[in-house]
């Protein structure tokens, strides 16, 4: 089966810009969770969604936010881009959560200029 | 908060030969899972092994095992017979069964040389 998809792979945004990333999980997995990854800050929680309700947040601004469609594929949006927002955004998907362990895509690369 | 500690950010290994990323955890909790991933440079995370805190025995996927201490609250990941294909980012996981928040280390970078 499909894995999941991310799109776009890369991104260039200038600093003020929003930006829109997506991801489409595996078919039949309801939970879509969001990670950043920089070099200095590693891997951190953006959010969690289920069924269309985020479940989880993590301790990101509110220039951070996400939703999640009744297919389950999810979209989060970053507001008034910051050059500290230029990471690795990741997407994880899985059955009803994270504890059968994720299914990741390959990420979004977005850089803030 | 619980938080994840793998002090070695960098390791090498012989092709063949066997190596273990150390990986510690705070927590006070009882019930909860553990990860290992692997990034390699094509940046999708793949899940290696996964370990249920409940459960008493080591978790194996192939050449890949635990050594899951829970009084110590430690989870080291033992490769057998590397392989050059196992180079990779190597990230250790931690999850409460109370909320969907996975909880990474920093990483270690394991190199298998020819």
């Amino acid at each position: 089966k499909a894995g999941v998809t991310q799109t776009p792979r890369y991104l260039i945004k200038t600093r003020g810009q929003q930006v829109t990333l997506s991801c489409s999980p595996i078919s039949g997995h309801r939970s879509v969770s969001w990670y950043q990854q920089t070099p200095g800050q590693g891997l951190q929680f953006l959010f969690e969604y289920f069924s269309e309700t985020q479940r989880n947040k993590g301790n990101f601004p509110g220039r951070f936010s996400g939703r999640q469609f009744s297919n389950s594929r999810s979209e989060m949006n970053v507001s008034t881009l910051e050059l500290g927002d230029s990471a690795l955004y990741l997407c994880a998907s899985s059955l009803e959560g994270g504890f059968g362990g994720y299914t990741f895509g390959s990420g979004t690369r977005l850089t803030v200029v | 908060a619980q938080t994840v500690t793998q002090s070695q950010p960098e390791m090498s290994v012989q092709e063949a030969e066997t190596v273990t990323l150390s990986c510690t955890y705070d927590t006070s909790e009882n019930n909860y899972y553990l990860f290992w991933y692997k990034q390699p440079p094509s940046r999708q995370m793949i899940l290696v092994i996964r370990q249920e805190a409940y459960k008493q025995q080591n978790a194996t996927e192939n050449r890949f095992s635990v050594n899951f201490q829970k009084a110590a609250k430690s989870f080291s990941l033992k490769i057998s017979d590397s392989q050059l294909g196992d180079t990779a980012m190597y990230f250790c996981a931690f999850m409460s069964i109370n909320n969907n928040d996975m909880r990474f280390g920093a990483g270690t970078r394991l190199t298998v040389k020819p």
